[in-house]
């Protein structure tokens, strides 16, 4: 199974910063990555597929980068409605997984 | 709207059965692939299946920890996902969630919650 691990694991940043999350799979999954936002108590919500590509709906304040085993979520100008949990996930092979997620609070 | 509705959750004991639905509506089922994810409250998320479209005749593939007890399914005329659980086991507690297979996984229902306890 090809294993996903974010860092950090929890980032405190103020409104208006700009913050990076990175991914890094455990073998080359080419493009094949995806961003999801998780609020308290709601689904998971997707934010970019293809590695950089945005989901329709979704802010270009969320922007994505990488390719093969490193891979960079970067969100700009903080807003308290981002702050959330955030997962990247590998759809290159099968059984897709998912890193452990990066909990982004408010500092 | 497109939208997923999962129904079917609740309490069941160790070695039971449950099966969970997955109402979309919006678009046509069998046009994509579909997956259910599931997630341990309070913990990250785990990919449990999947069924893929008309096209490629409905095929289905599991992740290893419910292989062989889980099964996927669709009624194309309800335009609904099935997930019938069987055997199941504590570790089986979680929220399922259905999710539309498209640029990996663009749409989500609200989730489902599945105890599995004595």
């Amino acid at each position: 199974d090809i294993q996903m691990t974010q860092s950090p694991s929890s980032l405190s940043a103020s409104v208006g910063d700009s913050v990076t999350i990175t991914c890094r799979a455990s073998q080359d999954v080419t493009k094949y990555l995806a961003w999801f936002q998780q609020k308290p108590g709601k689904a998971p919500k997707s934010l970019i597929y293809d590695a950089s590509r945005l989901q329709s709906g979704v802010p270009s304040k969320f922007s994505g980068s990488g390719s093969g085993t490193d891979f960079v979520l970067t969100i700009s100008s903080l807003q308290p409605e981002d702050f959330a949990t955030y997962y990247c996930q590998q759809y290159k092979s099968y059984p897709y997984t998912f890193g452990q997620g990066t909990k982004l609070e408010i500092k | 709207e497109v939208q997923l509705v999962e129904s079917g959750g609740g309490l069941v004991q160790p070695g039971g059965s449950l099966r969970l639905s997955c109402a979309a509506s919006g678009f046509t089922l069998s046009d994509h692939y579909m997956d259910w994810v599931r997630q341990v409250p309070g913990k990250g998320l785990e990919w449990v299946g999947r069924t893929t479209n008309r096209a490629t005749s409905f095929a289905t593939v599991y992740a290893a920890s419910v292989k062989g007890r889980f099964t996927i399914s669709r009624d194309v005329s309800e335009n609904s996902l099935y997930l019938q659980m069987n055997s199941l086991k504590t570790e089986d507690t979680a929220i399922y969630y259905c999710a539309r297979g498209f640029h990996s996984f663009d749409i989500w229902g609200q989730g489902t919650v599945v105890t599995v306890s004595s």
